[in-house]
């Protein structure tokens, strides 16, 4: 199986930061990787697919990159709606796995 | 814009079956492929089941291989999730979720909540 490590789990930031959420797969999974963006009590939400491929009405202050083992989310200029928890997820191949996830939270 | 609602959760014993639906609107349900994805009360996300659109292929996550069954009824735009011999473990809201390209799951549903306890 492919194991996906998250990190950090949490970060503090304020509205303007740049900030930036890593993944790390157990193996080479080209890029087949998405981010997840997920707010208390409601379904997550695709922003990235394909390591870099920005999803239909995501802001493009958020972006991908990686590929093989090592991804990376970034999102440019924080803003207030973008406090959550984030996921990514490796697509490869079944079973399928989500990263833990990175609360991030207004400093 | 494609819409899922799932059904069927609730309180349950530890040791009975359960029955979740997902039922989808706004698009054409035979052609996608559809997971089951839960959250266990704090943690994180984890994939349960995928069904590709004819239902011919079929996968378990290891933590549920042997208890659950996916199935689909694409005449009725519906996906199944049954769940047997519960355990305290299974307690989560469970999401259905289309993969629309590959794996990737980008419409997803409100959830239903399982809750196993005596």
């Amino acid at each position: 199986d492919i194991q996906m490590t998250q990190s950090p789990s949490s970060v503090s930031a304020s509205v303007g930061d740049r900030v930036t959420i890593t993944c790390q797969a157990s193996q080479g999974i080209g890029n087949w990787l998405a981010w997840y963006q997920q707010k208390p009590g409601k379904a997550p939400k695709l922003l990235i697919y394909g390591a870099s491929s920005l999803q239909g009405g995501v802001p493009s202050r958020f972006s991908g990159s990686g590929s093989g083992t090592d991804f990376s989310l970034t999102i440019s200029s924080l803003q207030p709606e973008d406090f959550a928890t984030y996921y990514c997820l490796q697509a490869k191949r079944t079973p399928l796995n989500f990263g833990g996830g990175t609360k991030v939270e207004i400093k | 814009e494609g819409q899922l609602v799932e059904s069927g959760g609730g309180l349950v014993q530890p040791g009975r079956s359960l029955r979740l639906t997902c039922v989808a609107s706004g698009f054409t349900f035979s052609s996608y492929e559809m997971n089951w994805v839960r959250q266990a009360p704090g943690k994180g996300l984890e994939w349960v089941s995928y069904i590709s659109a004819t239902g011919t292929n079929i996968y378990y996550a290891d933590s549920v291989q042997g208890r659950v069954t996916i199935s689909r009824d694409n005449g009725k735009n519906s996906l199944f999730l049954q769940i047997h011999s519960l355990r305290a473990e299974d307690t989560a809201v469970y999401y259905c979720a289309t993969s629309g390209y590959y794996y990737y799951m980008d419409v997803w549903g409100k959830g239903t909540t399982v809750t196993v306890s005596s």
